[in-house]
């Protein structure tokens, strides 16, 4: 089965970091991009990064203006998973984080999220 | 960046309905827009890719039309799971962005 996995929510402190993980299982998870999308309580959704590893070893990484600078996209190959480093974290960052992959038709597998909570 | 607006925020209705959303977009995109299904506490799924394509496995009274700037996801004959959260999403250039949503309600 075609599965996403997010892990590594939680609550931190404004200022804090966390990393959160996205493990991609029944695809090759390289031969599409990634994304992390959020969506805070009672909200829409929001884009916040991508990577983008189809064409090139050095993949293409890009990034929501609200994130950029605070957070960074990576592939960890060994453990084939998908990882968002975010740091100097806000109040206005808390949200529930999914991870999704895409295409040339667009986002096409969710996973089912992970919470993270910005709170003193 | 292109800004999206769905329209409505909300709707109510009947089982046997026939209800329309649109997305309208700041600029002309290609078909790079995709229309997906959000119930509470779930992810999103995909009904329609490419503007028009229906997804695989999402029954064919969910259809989406629409070039340009105006897009639209149409469900005819509601059903009774089909009430739930709906939005449109932007992949053909960065940021990508998404419609505000509409939230289908059972009238």
């Amino acid at each position: 089965d075609v599965q996403l996995l997010e892990s590594g929510g939680g609550l931190v402190q404004p200022g804090g970091s966390l990393r959160l993980s996205c493990a991609a299982s029944g695809f090759m998870f390289n031969t599409y991009a990634m994304n992390w999308v959020r969506q805070a309580p009672g909200k829409g959704l929001e884009w916040v990064s991508a990577i983008d590893l189809r064409y090139s070893n050095d993949p293409d990484t890009h990034y929501a203006d609200s994130v950029k600078g605070r957070f960074t996209i990576s592939i960890d190959y060994s453990k084939n998973t998908v990882d968002l480093q975010m740091n100097s974290l806000r109040v206005e960052d808390t949200a529930l984080y999914y991870c999704a992959s895409s295409g040339t038709n667009g986002f096409w597998v969710w996973g089912q999220g992970t919470t993270v909570t910005v709170s003193s | 960046d292109i800004q999206m607006t769905q329209s409505p925020s909300s709707l109510s209705a009947s089982v046997g309905d026939r209800v329309t959303i649109t997305c309208r977009t700041s600029q002309a995109i290609r078909n790079d827009l995709g229309w997906y299904q959000q119930k509470p506490g779930k992810a999103p799924k995909r009904l329609i890719y490419g503007a028009f394509n229906l997804q695989s496995g999402v029954p064919s009274r969910f259809s989406g039309s629409g070039s340009g700037t105006e897009f639209t996801l149409t469900i005819t004959n509601l059903q009774p799971e089909d009430f739930a959260t709906y939005f449109c999403l932007q992949h053909g250039s960065f940021p990508y962005t998404f419609g505000q949503g509409t939230k289908l309600e059972i009238k």
